[in-house]
């Protein structure tokens, strides 16, 4: 079956600097690519997406590239504030039937201090 | 605001208690899920709704029953819970279209199962 592996948290950053969080996953097929982020109290918002290889999503200054050969979708972001910190979410996405079944990692949660 | 609303966001109850949960969304999507996310775990997939037919229901316990009536809400019966219960129980909706595969959640309801 699918499943997506990211990178333990939890990662603590200071203001401006560089954020790296590692996904790999493994598919049968051609999923797509997701980023989720919580913020606390919240539910899961999307961040950024990617439907095929080599695909790259941004947003909000995050950025990640569906890279098949390494069944990878690494998120980054140059330069990280106190208001990026929440839980992070790695996820794939098949179609079945008329639905998308969408397999989430564990989360790894980010904390920004100043 | 992502288009789906759960309440209510807060939720204790005992044991012996009977309640329900509420998602409504307003995003005209085809699809709805019931997900169980509890600390230090992977997010879980509980139920699936296309088209106001469930479609997958992941070995849930027969103490938690969903109710779809129509494409826009989704309901969480809850009955003698236990205390190993308490989790944030979220809500999400997708389109029916391949072409807008990502998921849209609701903010949760945290129940508290004394």
């Amino acid at each position: 079956g699918n499943s997506v592996t990211q990178m333990e948290g939890p990662v603590t950053l200071s203001e401006e600097a560089f954020l790296t969080i590692n996904c790999t996953y493994t598919a049968t097929g051609y999923p797509s690519l997701f980023w989720y982020v919580q913020y606390p109290g919240e539910g899961l918002q999307l961040l950024l997406k990617a439907t095929k290889a080599d695909d790259k999503g941004s947003n909000k200054g995050f950025e990640a590239t569906y890279r098949k050969e390494t069944t990878s979708f690494h998120l980054e972001k140059g330069s990280v504030q106190v208001s990026d910190s929440a839980v992070y979410f790695c996820a794939l996405s098949d179609r079945s039937g008329g639905y998308q079944k969408v397999t989430f990692g564990t989360g790894t949660k980010l904390q920004v201090i100043p | 605001e992502t288009g789906v609303t759960q309440t209510p966001r807060h939720l204790v109850m005992g044991m012996t208690n009977k309640k329900s949960l509420k998602c409504e969304q307003h995003l005209g999507h085809n699809a709805m899920y019931w997900y169980k996310q509890s600390a230090k775990k992977p997010l879980e997939l509980m139920f699936v709704y296309s088209l106001e037919e469930r479609v997958e229901n992941n070995s849930v316990p027969s103490r938690f029953s969903p109710e779809c009536p129509n494409s826009s809400h989704l309901f969480l019966h809850l009955h003698t819970l236990q205390p190993e219960d308490s989790a944030l129980y979220l809500c999400a909706s997708s389109p029916g279209s391949i072409r807008y595969n990502e998921q849209f959640f609701g903010p949760g309801t945290r129940l508290t199962v004394l």
